[in-house]
């Protein structure tokens, strides 16, 4: 079936350092595909998605992009603040009306100053 | 900005009881889900809701759960007879088409 992999760390980084988490997925047709954000203690954010085949999702300084050729959407930041620390989660959904998001098993980031 | 909400966001309760979780979608959306993660796992498909009947539900999504959406409103998610597993994080998400689904805080269930 459907299903997203992404490296699950924990990720440990100095401030002001870059970020790459990454991300494949395995899908029967074309998906839409996400990054969600968990801050600690709150919900499930949307950070960013891409719908088709090289397009660029990006938000708040992380960009990714679906690369079909290599199924993967890795999320990537310049250069990381201590307010990123959180859980990423990457996710897909296919594109019909009603169908449910499939999550990979989040990366938790944590950025020391 | 137009949010998912839900309550309780904390919901403690001793196995056997039924618990009834509140969400309410953003407003003009048509899709309705409901979502858990276990602490430390990953997060769970349970129930899609569309046009008052439910689309699609995983296998987690047993005779135990029931959802409703009792007014224009409001969606909710039945547990009748508590367990132990159910002791989750209950994330409640809508979306107006068949693209992005957004999501509420969460409502954590304690089964004791």
């Amino acid at each position: 079936g459907d299903s997203v992999t992404q490296m699950e760390g924990p990720v440990t980084l100095s401030e002001e350092a870059f970020l790459t988490i990454n991300c494949t997925y395995t899908a029967t047709g074309y998906p839409s595909l996400f990054w969600y954000v968990q801050y600690p203690g709150e919900g499930l954010q949307l950070l960013l998605k891409a719908t088709k085949a090289d397009d660029k999702g990006s938000n708040k300084g992380f960009e990714a992009t679906y690369r079909k050729e290599t199924t993967s959407f890795h999320l990537e930041k310049g250069s990381v603040q201590v307010s990123d620390s959180a859980v990423y989660f990457c996710a897909l959904k296919m594109k019909t009306s009603y169908d449910k998001v499939i999550f990979g098993p989040g990366t938790s980031l944590s950025v020391i100053p | 900005e137009p949010e998912v909400t839900q309550t309780p966001s904390h919901q403690v309760t001793q196995m056997g009881q039924e618990v009834i979780l509140r969400c309410v979608p953003i407003s003009n959306h048509l899709y309705f889900y409901w979502y858990r993660q276990i602490l430390g796992q990953k997060v769970e498909f349970l129930v899609s809701f569309y046009n008052n009947e439910i689309s699609e539900k995983s296998e987690i999504f047993d005779d135990q759960f029931s959802v409703e959406r009792p007014d224009g409103s409001n969606f909710t998610l039945k547990i009748r007879s508590t367990k132990l597993e159910d002791s989750a994080m209950y994330f409640c998400a809508s979306s107006p088409a068949a693209d992005t689904q957004y999501f509420g805080p969460g409502t954590r269930l304690t089964v004791l």
